[in-house]
């Protein structure tokens, strides 16, 4: 499992767009990056995964450089209702790496009105 | 509609009282899992099952057990709680399939006091 590094907290306003960096130096060939999205008092939901290059959905976008040894989640004019705890996994199909997940302690995003 | 479930959602016990938080999905996944969220220590798993009768140990297993007799059914069992087993539980499941990119789906939460 690669290890990955995400800032601990990030303060933004209304309107702003975010962007959250994960560092995964390890990462391998076959491993796929996943963030995921935890309001307050409930489970973590899945916003976007990525390989490589760009990803976009209608939630957010997923930057990955060329050498995939870091990853960016970019959030377009965030609202109050963005602020939450942001987790960067990175690895491969459960089935090909035995089943551990690492979450760690994700980025708590905080947005000011 | 698809969904994962768990049961009960808050509960109070006291120590040494044994307890079974219980899991369900309807998603047919083969693959599921258990966390367990603590302020500042992020969500850490505590055990995980690849499929039917085949379960194994996360992070932080000690003091918990967990069993896997049907595909949408794992609970999880503490035979004897203690006060630093109090903490928020998820229950989380994803395909689990060869090739598959496994987004997980989790439960609504356990929020679990011990005594």
């Amino acid at each position: 499992l690669a290890k990955t590094t995400q800032p601990i907290s990030m303060d933004s306003y209304e309107g702003q767009e975010v962007n959250i960096t994960c560092s995964h130096n390890n990462i391998a060939t076959n491993d796929y990056i996943t963030w995921y999205q935890q309001f307050p008092s409930q489970g973590p939901r899945f916003i976007i995964q990525g390989y490589k290059t760009k990803v976009t959905n209608e939630v957010a976008s997923l930057f990955i450089p060329a050498d995939r040894k870091s990853s960016t989640l970019s959030l377009p004019r965030v609202s109050l209702s963005d602020t939450a705890v942001y987790y960067c996994l990175v690895g491969q199909a459960l089935y090909n790496q035995g089943g551990k997940l690492i979450f760690g302690q994700g980025t708590e995003l905080s947005v000011k009105p | 509609e698809a969904q994962v479930t768990q049961n009960p959602r808050y509960l109070i016990t006291v120590t040494g009282k044994k307890l079974t938080v219980t899991c369900s999905q309807n998603m047919n996944h083969e693959y599921m899992s258990w966390y367990r969220q603590d302020p500042g220590l992020g969500l850490r798993q505590i055990y995980y099952s690849m499929n039917v009768e085949v379960t194994d140990k996360g992070d932080v297993p000690e003091g918990y057990k967990v069993s896997r007799k049907e595909k949408r059914n794992f609970p999880l069992i503490l035979e004897s709680p203690s006060p630093n087993q109090t903490s928020l539980y998820f229950c989380a499941s994803s395909l689990g399939l060869a090739g598959n990119t496994d987004t997980q789906y989790f439960g609504p939460g356990t929020r679990l006091t011990v005594l």
